[in-house]
């Protein structure tokens, strides 16, 4: 099993900074990386895929960037909106045993 | 623009089995994407409990794998998920999302809202 640490637990930033999110994977899955924002009471809603494609509707403040191991999610100018918990994913393991990321809770300083 | 809506009890005893059901519905096709179950345990992360393709296949999580079963209907536009022999740490809000066929394309989306689904005497 690929197990997927995401680092900081917490983070505490103020509107319109800058949020550095990261991910790091127990061994390679090349670019196959999702990331998700949850909103409490909500299910996750697909932010990047392929690491660093944004999925539809997906404002450009987000961008993933990583490869193999090292993955980090960026949203540049923080809105309200974006406080939620984040979870990455990895899609690579054969056979399939998809795994999450334990979360990062990105929250209003 | 595809919905999933998850349905099924909100409360199952200890030793009995979980059944819920996806509708894909709003101009989606069970057709040609595979489909999964997720859950998530209050205040917990996200945990993979299996999934199944249009063409009838499945692959389950291989710590539920003994106690998983999914099925498809296509005539309905559903997907279905048991489990057996629950216990309370089954206790956890359910989501299925669609995934696409090819396996460098399995990200989630989009998710069902989830429901939750407590086990308990």
């Amino acid at each position: 099993e690929i197990v997927m640490t995401q680092s900081p637990g917490t983070l505490s930033v103020s509107p319109g900074e800058r949020a550095t999110l990261s991910c790091r994977a127990s061994q390679s899955v090349s670019r196959n990386l999702a990331w998700y924002q949850q909103k409490p009471g909500q299910a996750p809603r697909l932010l990047i895929y392929g690491a660093s494609t944004r999925a539809t509707g997906i404002p450009a403040r987000f961008s993933g960037s990583g490869s193999g191991t090292e993955f980090t999610l960026t949203i540049s100018s923080l809105q309200s909106e974006d406080f939620a918990v984040y979870y990455c994913q990895q899609y690579n393991d054969w056979p399939p045993l998809y795994t999450f990321g334990q979360g990062t809770k990105l929250e209003i300083k | 623009q595809v919905q999933l809506q998850e349905s099924g009890p909100g409360l199952v005893k200890p030793s009995e089995t979980l059944s819920l059901t996806c509708t894909v519905s709003v101009g989606g096709t069970i057709s040609s994407y595979c489909w999964s179950w997720i859950r998530q345990p209050a205040g917990q992360g996200l945990e993979w409990i299996g999934l199944i393709c249009s063409s009838g296949n499945t692959i389950y999580n291989p710590s539920l794998e003994s106690r998983v079963g999914m099925s498809v209907d296509r005539s309905k536009n559903q997907f279905s998920l048991k489990l057996s022999s629950v216990t309370a740490a089954d206790t956890a809000v359910y989501f299925c999302a669609r995934q696409y066929s090819h396996r460098s394309e399995r990200w989630f989306d989009p998710w069902g809202p989830g429901t939750p689904v407590y086990v308990s005497s």
